[in-house]
């Protein structure tokens, strides 16, 4: 069965520090590949996907993500955090069936300390 | 960009009552719907695939009887919950595909049952 896992439930950052969010998933072939962020009381905002080509993507606020097919991982990283980062982030995996469904990871709590 | 809303933002509800939580994607049509359920500090779970002109499917242990879906067309999907109990209470997201690959989700519907 398809799983996404998220092995940090929780991480802490000092702000202008460099921050990685781990991902791994479970699946035969490639998937499409999400991270989203969503702040308290607000709805999930998209940074990033991949579905193909290069396995670096660029994404909204300055995160970055980079596929790496051998170990079927997807982290997510940002050079400098800002303590506006803090937020709950959801690492996601999509399938391309005839529903494009998706799935999501735990998620990783983001603290930010000034 | 594309738009997807939910209606209403919030309700509270007796125990025993049904309510209907709509979906609407406000700028393009989507003849699949997908429901999701996130628990307090939790991640989302997808509950069912909303298909317009058809019946809905369900995840694993999401009990279709509780928890009817109604894909009246192709900007609207319901959800209602039936019979509602406390343990029902959570936050309820709904998302619709623009194009493959693309998912935009909805800002979600706190539901309190009393």
């Amino acid at each position: 069965a398809q799983s996404v896992t998220q092995p940090d439930i929780h991480i802490t950052v000092s702000e202008g520090a460099s921050l990685e969010l781990r991902c791994n998933y479970s699946y035969g072939a490639t998937p499409y590949l999400f991270w989203y962020v969503q702040s308290p009381g607000q709805g999930l905002q998209l940074l990033l996907k991949y579905f193909s080509g290069d396995t670096l993507v660029q994404g909204i606020k300055g995160f970055e993500a980079e596929f790496k097919r051998s170990q079927s991982s997807f982290n997510l990283r940002k050079p400098s955090v800002h303590w506006s980062d803090a937020a709950e982030y959801f690492c996601a995996v999509g399938w391309k069936t005839s529903y494009d469904k998706v799935i999501f990871g735990p998620g990783t709590s983001l603290s930010v300390i000034p | 960009g594309a738009v997807v809303s939910q209606h209403p933002s919030r309700v509270i509800c007796k125990s025993g009552t049904s309510v209907k939580i709509e979906c609407r994607s406000l700028d393009f049509q989507a003849t699949t719907m997908f429901w999701y359920r996130q628990f307090p500090k939790k991640s989302l779970m997808l509950m069912a695939t909303s298909n317009e002109g058809s019946k809905a499917t369900y995840e694993q242990g999401v009990e279709k009887d509780k928890f009817l879906i109604n894909h009246a067309s192709l900007t609207l999907s319901t959800l209602t919950v039936t019979s509602a109990h406390p343990e029902d209470s959570s936050f309820y997201i709904c998302s619709a595909p623009l194009a493959a690959e693309t998912q935009y989700f909805g800002p979600g519907t706190r539901l309190l049952v009393l």
